[in-house]
């Protein structure tokens, strides 16, 4: 079955220096895509970054990377330069293969509470 | 502004009362789905649609309907609300050939 892991529950991290999340996923699918969303303490959900499996470079978005490694299974997010505003919970996300019908659903990993120290 | 919104934002209710919870968005999104989260078991889909009257079953589907009559607008309908359907519910829409879901501000409901 489809699965998305994220093994570290909470981390924490000085501000101004990098940090790594990791994500591990499960899928017998070539084609799928991945996803990091960040939740802050008020709630909303905001996208952050996309790779897809076919995506032979790793994303980048300002001071968001992603490291794939497909043999691996893992879509590491990577933030650099801390700032106390990422502060969050960060969810890894995979969109499974289109089926037969043309539909595709989505799973979400469990989540990584970030705290970052001033 | 582009958006998707959720009405109410908070819910408490009691057991077996009928409600509904609405999501519209304004951007012409094909794609729909709600979710539910759940403190150490991350968002779950419940239903999905990828069109007017096109809707599929998420992996927590039990005790909710949905329908999507207009392409904005995409309902979830809880039957008779049980307490274990207390939980942050979201809604979500994403345009074809597009990659991120655009989420709306959630829906905290309580089934006492």
């Amino acid at each position: 079955a489809q699965k998305i892991t994220q093994t570290q529950p909470g981390m924490f991290v000085q501000e101004k220096e990098a940090v790594t999340l990791d994500c591990t996923y499960d899928t017998s699918d070539q084609s799928y895509g991945l996803f990091w969303y960040k939740q802050p303490s008020s709630g909303e959900m905001i996208f952050l970054i996309y790779q897809g499996s076919y995506d032979e470079q790793n994303a980048t978005e300002g001071r968001y990377s992603l490291n794939f490694q497909k043999a691996r299974k893992s879509a590491n997010l990577v933030i650099s330069a801390s700032q106390l505003g990422d502060s969050a919970m960060y969810f890894c996300a995979m969109r499974e293969a289109f089926s037969t019908s043309g539909t595709y659903k989505y799973i979400f990993g469990t989540g990584t509470r970030l705290k970052v120290l001033a | 502004e582009a958006q998707v919104t959720q009405n109410p934002r908070y819910l408490i209710t009691v057991t077996g009362k009928k409600l509904t919870v609405t999501c519209s968005q304004n951007m012409n999104h094909e794609y729909m789905s709600w979710y539910r989260q759940d403190p150490g078991l991350g968002l779950r889909q419940i239903y999905y649609s990828m069109n007017v009257e096109v809707t599929d079953k998420g992996d927590v589907p039990e005790g909710y309907k949905v329908s999507r009559k207009e392409k904005r607008n995409f309902p979830l309908i809880l039957e008779s609300p049980s307490p274990n359907q207390t939980s942050l519910y979201f809604c979500a829409s994403s345009p074809p050939n597009r990659n991120e879901q655009f989420f709306g501000p959630g829906t905290r409901l309580t089934v006492l």
